[in-house]
């Protein structure tokens, strides 16, 4: 079945970086777009970024666009995610998700996730 | 971008009973590209919608989904809860890029 295991997270002080893992498996990885959501604390699900099947389109939400990047390694099945910058409001659980459609450029909706790694922002 | 509005914050009822959500996009949100999650505490998020209106696989028929005419106003309508429906439901939009998502509403046990 489809596993998605994000790596990575832990204590940053703004204005540094951090890089998360996301490790698929399950599925036929380079098929298939992957997102990123995270999730504040006691908060509400904010979509963050998508990276399509073959790594050509990449969407971002205007919270992060400029500073965080997504990237896939077809050889690792594993999706990136770059982060630059951070800010204290940066802080979140993070969940890798898998698109359902199958070589689509565009990515569609998600149809599995993560269980998610914590990111803190503070100093 | 578009914004997602859902309502009521929080839903207050009985096992048994029916639950209407609403969700509202700031515009229309393309193709009816729309979704539903369900959330639990400390679990990641579960797919109960997808197209406004398709349920997504293994879901109970007593969750169906709907949308307006206008793109703009949909609805998750969930028929007799049972204990495991009490849960933070979000809507959330991939008709249009930056994708976003709704605030959640809580349906919690009265």
């Amino acid at each position: 079945q489809v596993q998605l295991v994000e790596s990575g997270g832990g204590v940053v002080q703004p204005g540094r970086s951090l890089r998360l893992s996301c490790a698929a498996s399950g599925f036929t990885f380079n098929n298939y777009g992957i997102h990123w959501v995270r999730q504040a604390p006691g908060q509400g699900l904010e979509w963050v970024a998508v990276i399509s099947y073959d790594g050509a389109n990449k969407y971002y939400a205007d919270s992060v666009l400029g500073r965080f990047t997504v990237s896939r390694d077809h050889s690792k099945t594993t999706v990136f995610l770059q982060m630059n910058t951070l800010r204290t409001e940066d802080t979140a659980l993070y969940y890798c998700a898998k698109d359902v459609g199958q070589y689509y450029e565009i990515p569609l909706y998600i149809d599995s996730w993560g269980q998610g790694t914590l990111v803190t922002v503070s100093s | 971008e578009i914004a997602l509005t859902q309502s009521p914050g929080t839903l207050s009822l009985s096992p048994g009973e029916g639950a209407t959500l609403s969700c509202r996009a700031s515009q229309s949100v393309r193709n009816n590209y729309l979704a539903w999650f369900q959330q639990k505490p400390g679990q990641a998020p579960r797919l109960i919608i997808y197209g406004a209106s398709s349920r997504a696989t293994g879901i109970s028929d007593r969750f169906s989904g709907s949308g307006s005419g206008s793109g703009t106003d949909f609805t998750l309508t969930i028929t007799r809860l049972e204990p495991e429906d009490f849960a933070v439901y979000y809507c959330h939009q991939y008709g249009n890029s930056p994708y976003t998502f709704g605030q959640g509403t809580k349906v919690e046990i009265k």
